[in-house]
């Protein structure tokens, strides 16, 4: 079955420090890859896709085919990047449906 | 565009009775879903509906029942709350399959005592 995993639940920095959220995915097929992030009393929003090999707001994405992950990272932390971010996993064009992982809040400190 | 809009905001029931949480969207999109969100569990999907017309189990739907009433509004209904339903409540849209950004609502807060 498809899973998402982020290990940390809590992730704290100081401002202008790297961040790297992981993410880790179990699926056998070719999945496409999402991270959302949803602000303080903000709707959730899509963040980026791994399709897109964008930056948004600084945050890469890498998908790692080897090691089923698709960590979430910034070089330089700003105070508004504190939030809750989900990753999520897309298996079938059929149905739209994602699977989410439990979720990191990033809280950044001045 | 208001987007994908939900209601009610908040809400507090009783053990036992019943509520429809509504959703709506005005982006012509082709399919909806709703999900809960708990603490620790990230968004888990109760039911979507892939296209007007139909709905499909998500990975946690029992204690609910859907309706896609037309192609904008997909209504969520709690038939008998239990605490463990407890919970926020998004519904998101796509503009149709294939396409796999999901836009979201802003959420129902539910409480059940």
């Amino acid at each position: 079955a498809q899973r998402v995993t982020q290990p940390e639940k809590l992730l704290s920095v100081f401002k202008g420090a790297p961040v790297e959220l992981k993410c880790n995915y179990s699926y056998s097929g070719s999945p496409e890859l999402f991270w959302y992030v949803q602000y303080s009393r903000q709707r959730l929003q899509l963040l980026l896709r791994h399709i897109s090999r964008e930056s948004i707001k600084g945050f890469t994405a890498d998908l790692n085919k080897g090691e089923t992950s698709f960590h979430l990272k910034k070089p330089f932390a700003q105070e508004e990047d504190s939030a809750m971010y989900y990753c999520a996993l897309s298996w079938s064009s059929n149905t739209g449906k994602l699977i989410f992982g439990q979720g990191t809040t990033l809280q950044v400190k001045p | 565009n208001a987007g994908v809009t939900q209601t009610p905001k908040f809400q507090v029931l009783k053990t036992g009775q019943s509520m429809t949480l509504q959703c709506a969207q005005d982006m012509n999109h082709n399919s909806m879903y709703w999900y809960r969100q708990d603490p620790g569990m990230g968004l888990r999907l109760i039911y979507y509906s892939a296209s007007e017309g139909t709905t499909d189990k998500g990975e946690v739907p029992n204690g609910y029942n859907v309706s896609r009433l037309n192609k904008r509004e997909f209504s969520l209904r709690l038939e008998s709350a239990a605490p463990s339903q407890t919970s926020v409540y998004f519904c998101a849209s796509i503009p149709g399959l294939g396409y796999n950004e999901q836009f979201f609502g802003p959420g129902t807060r539910l409480t059940v005592l």
